[in-house]
């Protein structure tokens, strides 16, 4: 799997939106993009995820580089329940079950 | 929406111990896991199950076995409990197929070995 690279912390006003980076300079043609976040003694939650092309959900906006070099998770209206770590994750996708490994993540305060 | 369930969020047991940690999910879901996270470490795959009765080890099996008997459920079996199995245990589900890779999590059960 390809290596991610993230900022390990971020701070952001309540009601803004949260853009949190990923650089993946290594990663190949077939790895997807996944976010997972941790809200502080929870299990992870699945976010989003893509390949190529910018993806949204009723969570997140997913955007990617056009060289998928990079990429930035967007929580359009950050709420105080959105301070959570938050993991980026590239991967070649597979049809049996396989690990997750988590990076050290950022960690999203949202301030009031 | 998808749901894990894990049948305690604290557990407090003695050395040597058996110990049962119980996940299911109510997705009809084929491939089920466990993982450890202790802080520094990240998370660390123990076992994985893609099929009743059917279970793969993960990096870190030693110390644990599992046990699949309906699809729903999916159990930690800690033999005999020792210190350095403290830790946050997580349970996941998938489904088979392209999907596999979104995984929905479990709260987690936050053991204490004494």
């Amino acid at each position: 799997d390809a290596k991610t690279t993230q900022p390990p912390s971020m701070d952001c006003a309540e009601g803004r939106a949260a853009n949190l980076p990923c650089n993946h300079s290594t990663i190949s043609g077939n790895e997807y993009v996944y976010w997972y976040r941790q809200i502080h003694s929870q299990g992870p939650q699945y976010i989003i995820h893509g390949l190529k092309n910018n993806e949204t959900n009723e969570m997140a906006s997913l955007i990617i580089t056009e060289d998928r070099k990079s990429s930035t998770l967007i929580l359009p209206h950050a709420t105080l329940r959105d301070t959570a770590v938050y993991y980026c994750i590239v991967r070649v996708r597979e049809t049996s079950g396989s690990r997750l490994t988590f990076g050290e993540g950022t960690q999203l305060t949202v301030n009031p | 929406d998808v749901k894990v369930t894990q049948s305690s969020r604290y557990l407090v047991k003695r050395t040597g111990e058996k110990v049962f940690l119980e996940c299911v999910q109510d997705m009809d879901h084929e491939n089920m896991f466990w993982y450890r996270q202790d802080p520094g470490l990240g998370l660390r795959l123990i076992y994985f199950s893609y099929d009743v009765k059917m279970k793969e080890k993960g990096d870190i099996p030693e110390g644990y076995s599992v046990s699949r008997e309906k699809k729903e459920r999916f159990s930690l079996i800690l033999e005999s409990a020792s210190t350095n199995q403290t830790s946050m245990y997580l349970c996941a589900s998938s489904m088979q197929g392209w999907s596999t890779d979104t995984q929905y999590f479990g709260p987690g059960t936050r053991l204490t070995v004494l």
